[in-house]
């Protein structure tokens, strides 16, 4: 089993479907983040959880709704989404920074087309 | 607020040369992480610098921190061509436990 798994691959979604992203680590980290990534664009965080619980949100729009039902798994669920969110997102998990340095391990990403 | 700087952005460079990529960061931070990304493909780890004077090495690969210059340098030496790739530098906000500032990313090409 690779380290943290992403499903699915890829995805094209229309405005007005609903879809979910789903990502699995099996590390044994305490935190599980989303990432979104544009061309041409710094990669930007979008959600953390630290021990299941949300502790970061950088003002991400509501279409975008993650779920973390244990310390291993990380949904986030898709609606009603803009053509401009199009991206490859990316799920990455890792220890605190003080514990064992921090190191985020990625997911293969999920190329989404919303068309 | 931490903001990361990359450059070059894009290096388009011959096998068998030695080259520099430099990230630097506008406030303190105790943490400076350096990755690599093929084309479609995820990050990829490469290195992990948590003090002053740090340096990791991997293979033609070498890392440096300098927390005084907030400048954290990435080395290639002798240069092959799977070493394309786009490489990334984050640094970690002192307020935060898990947010890490991401650079542009430096787009590397290795001639043969």
């Amino acid at each position: 089993e690779t380290g943290v798994t992403q499903t699915p691959r890829h995805l094209v979604m229309g405005m007005t479907n609903k879809k979910s992203l789903k990502c699995e680590q099996h590390l044994g980290h305490n935190a599980m983040y989303w990432y979104k990534q544009s061309a041409k664009k710094p990669l930007e965080l979008m959600f953390v959880y630290n021990f299941k619980e949300q502790t970061e949100n950088n003002s991400v729009p509501s279409r975008f709704s993650p779920e973390c039902p244990n310390s291993s798994h990380l949904f986030l669920h898709l609606h009603t989404l803009q053509p401009e969110d199009s991206a490859l997102y990316l799920c990455a998990s890792s220890q605190v920074w003080r514990d064992r340095g921090g190191e985020a391990f990625f997911g293969q990403g999920t190329r989404l087309t919303v068309v | 607020e931490l903001k990361v700087e990359q450059n070059p952005l894009f290096l388009s460079m011959q096998e068998g040369k030695n080259y520099t990529i430099y990230c630097n960061y506008s406030t303190t931070s105790d943490r400076l992480y350096w990755y690599r990304q093929d084309p479609g493909k995820s990050l990829e780890s490469l290195f992990v610098l948590l003090s002053n004077g740090a340096v990791k090495q991997e293979g033609r690969l070498m890392a440096s921190l300098d927390t005084k210059a907030r400048l954290s340098t990435l080395h290639i030496t002798a240069a092959v061509h799977d070493l394309s790739a786009t490489y990334f530098c984050a640094a970690g906000p002192m307020d935060s436990n898990y947010q890490l500032i991401w650079g542009a990313g430096t787009k590397l090409i290795i001639k043969p």
